[in-house]
């Protein structure tokens, strides 16, 4: 089945610096890679996604990219607030797996002012 | 609609009682999963519905645990007898699958303490 890895599991930066997070799927067949963003205490939440057919996505300060050769896909933060402290959750989905969302086991992210 | 619905939010039970932990899915959505979340592990998958059906149980732990879906918008989880190692935050999600987009929405969660 399907395995997703993620690095780091922590990641502290100063208010203002970009952050990356990288993951990696075992599943050559995998077509949708999630991303969650789960704050403390509360249920994770859908941030942005890329399909398999898409190199790169973004929405405003908050961007993913996909190498499906390399079976990697990245979440990129730029210009990080103190509300985008959370732990992320990459995620693979699809292929043999078929709807079955299979995730990382997270980034703690932590924005220092 | 008001999302994915989790009951209890909390439950501390005493170790050997059994637990049975409720999901009401979004009205419409046709896949649930149940994960369990703990600091050691993360987020594990421990079974999936597609339509009522278990696809893959494959991440459920042990024969204690169970899951069912007795009709489209609800499901259980229970363990029986429930041990102190099965304390963790328990979520349900529901999906939409066929749709262009399958985000898994995902309930508040049920923490569960087992002393």
């Amino acid at each position: 089945g399907e395995n997703v890895e993620q690095h780091p599991s922590t990641l502290s930066v100063q208010e203002g610096d970009s952050a990356v997070i990288k993951c990696t799927y075992s599943d050559s067949a995998s077509n949708y890679f999630p991303w969650y963003k789960q704050e403390l205490g509360k249920r994770p939440q859908l941030i942005i996604d890329i399909r398999s057919n898409v190199g790169e996505k973004k929405d405003q300060r908050i961007a993913v990219t996909l190498n499906k050769t390399a079976k990697h896909f990245s979440l990129h933060i730029t210009e990080t607030q103190p509300e985008d402290s959370a732990v992320y959750f990459c995620a693979a989905s699809g292929g043999t797996s078929y709807d079955k969302v299979i995730f990382g086991p997270g980034t703690s992210l932590s924005v220092i002012p | 609609d008001a999302g994915v619905i989790q009951s209890p939010r909390h439950e501390v039970t005493e170790m050997g009682q059994e637990v049975t932990l409720r999901c009401k899915l979004i009205s419409g959505h046709n896949s649930l999963f149940w994960y369990r979340q703990t600091m050691m592990r993360g987020l594990e998958l421990l079974i999936y519905f597609n339509n009522n059906v278990p696809i893959d149980d494959s991440g459920m732990p042990e024969d204690r645990f169970s899951a069912k879906m007795p009709n489209a918008s609800f499901s259980t989880l229970k363990i029986q007898p429930s041990e102190p190692r099965d304390s963790a935050v328990y979520f349900c999600a529901s999906s939409l699958l066929g749709s262009a987009s399958t985000e898994a929405f995902f309930g508040q969660g049920t923490r569960l303490t087992v002393v």
